[in-house]
């Protein structure tokens, strides 16, 4: 079975500081997907960045960069110079190459601080 | 263009009724899914339609639970004989296809609440 841990319950910063939240994944196949997701107080999932496993460059979208590193399985996310807009609560989520059903981790609690 | 929609947006119901719980996809969207989030949890697959069909509904957590998508669009989920353990928020999401890198586009959320 997949599972998907994020060991940071909750995270805050201060505006326009650099946050990493982290990421760890198992998994047995070799080809699979893996993506963040931010869901606002709104409940609207939305998708900040993906990243597929055959692909050793880190995916970036902006200010959002990913650290993905397949043989410790881990996949963190970094937002530089963070907004106020980007409190929220931030999902990694993981599928295999072939299925689609995303399994998401626990999530983390990101707090942006003026 | 419209996003994903889910109707209604909130649902309070007693403990052994019937729910109803719907989602319109994105115009287009071949590919829809349902899943589920408890409080401080993250969502949790239930079933994923094709078109009309059910690929795959190996999320669906007993026989109480069930959905449709009759004409490959619109989909409901239905839930029978509620249990205060359902309660959670419901999500749906769609995609213009089944591929597994595909961007799920989701709504935001039915939040059922069992009395």
């Amino acid at each position: 079975a997949q599972t998907v841990t994020q060991s940071q319950p909750e995270m805050s910063v201060q505006e326009a500081e650099t946050v990493t939240l982290s990421c760890t994944y198992d998994t047995s196949e070799s080809n699979y997907y893996l993506f963040w997701y931010k869901q606002p107080p709104s409940r609207q999932m939305i998708l900040v960045i993906r990243q597929e496993a055959y692909k050793q460059q880190n995916a970036t979208e902006n200010r959002f960069s990913v650290n993905f590193q397949k043989a410790a399985k881990s996949f963190s996310l970094k937002i530089s110079d963070s907004q106020l807009g980007d409190t929220a609560m931030y999902f990694c989520a993981f599928t295999i190459q072939g299925a689609q059903k995303l399994v998401f981790g626990q999530g983390t609690r990101l707090t942006i601080n003026p | 263009g419209a996003g994903v929609s889910q109707t209604p947006s909130n649902k309070v119901t007693e403990k052994g009724k019937y729910v109803e719980l719907r989602c319109d996809p994105i115009s287009g969207h071949t590919a829809l899914y349902w899943y589920r989030q408890s409080l401080g949890q993250g969502p949790e697959f239930l079933i994923y339609f094709q078109g009309t069909g059910a690929a795959d509904d190996s999320g669906l957590p007993n026989d109480r639970f069930f959905a449709v998508r009759p004409e490959g669009s619109v989909s409901t989920l239905k839930i029978q004989r509620t249990e205060r353990g359902d309660s959670a928020v419901y999500l749906c999401a769609s995609s213009d296809s089944g591929s597994s890198y595909n961007e799920q586009f989701f709504g935001p959320g039915t939040r059922l609440t069992v009395l």
